[in-house]
């Protein structure tokens, strides 16, 4: 079985600051990682996602996450974060092992990440 | 290209009222999703469907049945609903493959069950 432990629930964060926000992993097997954010009273949509190759993921918005196998983490960074980017954060893992019908994904309890003017 | 489109928006039951959530993506995707969010508990997958015809529990089944209609339509019913099963609903969509294609979500819908 996988788990994913996201280690903030709340991040608060000064326009124009970085900003980090921390995800773990547990997982028997290889894994894949996902970075989902929902905007207030809508559904989630993809970041970014790590299958295999480059720890160095880039994804949409200016985001980017490293995998780290050693540490059984995808920390989620942003250098530079705007008023727009306030939304909750979700940190996701499937395990390769999974067959094609049975895919499924595992999340994390979501970080909420506000953009202080 | 609406995309995953769900319906209600909003719900409001009494205990032991019946209701079935509505969903329909038109992205010719394989597998369909119910999940259920709450606050500091991240997503749990309800039910899923691999593919048309089939259906399999995921992490928090009980109080929950769903029908795979068709390719398109993938529908979750409460049958007695009860104050615990207040919360927002998910349903997603995905292309199958042995690659993790992302999900897609819907906008959800907002059940109160008082």
């Amino acid at each position: 079985a996988q788990s994913v432990t996201q280690l903030d629930s709340q991040v608060p964060v000064f326009e124009e600051a970085p900003v980090e926000l921390r995800c773990n992993y547990s997982s028997s097997v290889s894994v894949y990682l996902f970075w989902y954010v929902q905007y207030p009273n809508q559904g989630l949509q993809l970041l970014l996602k790590y299958l295999s190759g480059s720890t160095l993921v880039k994804g949409i918005n200016g985001f980017e996450a490293e995998f780290n196998k050693s540490q059984t983490s995808f920390h989620l960074r942003k250098p530079s974060v705007h008023i727009s980017d306030t939304a909750e954060y979700f940190c996701a893992v499937s395990d390769q092992a999974s067959g094609a019908g049975s895919y499924q994904l595992t999340f994390g309890k979501g970080t909420k990440l506000s953009v202080i003017p | 290209n609406a995309g995953v489109t769900q319906t209600p928006k909003f719900q409001v039951l009494k205990t032991g009222q019946s209701m079935t959530l509505q969903c329909a993506q038109d992205m010719n995707h394989n597998s369909m999703y119910w999940y259920r969010q709450d606050p500091g508990m991240g997503l749990r997958l309800i039910y899923y469907s691999a593919s048309e015809g089939t259906t399999d529990k995921g992490e928090v089944p009980n109080g929950y049945n769903v029908s795979r209609l068709n390719k398109r339509e993938f529908s979750l019913r409460l049958e007695s609903a009860a104050p615990s099963q207040t919360s927002v609903y998910f349903c997603a969509s995905r292309s199958q493959g042995y690659r993790p294609e992302a999900l897609h979500f819907g906008n959800g819908t907002r059940l109160t069950v008082t």
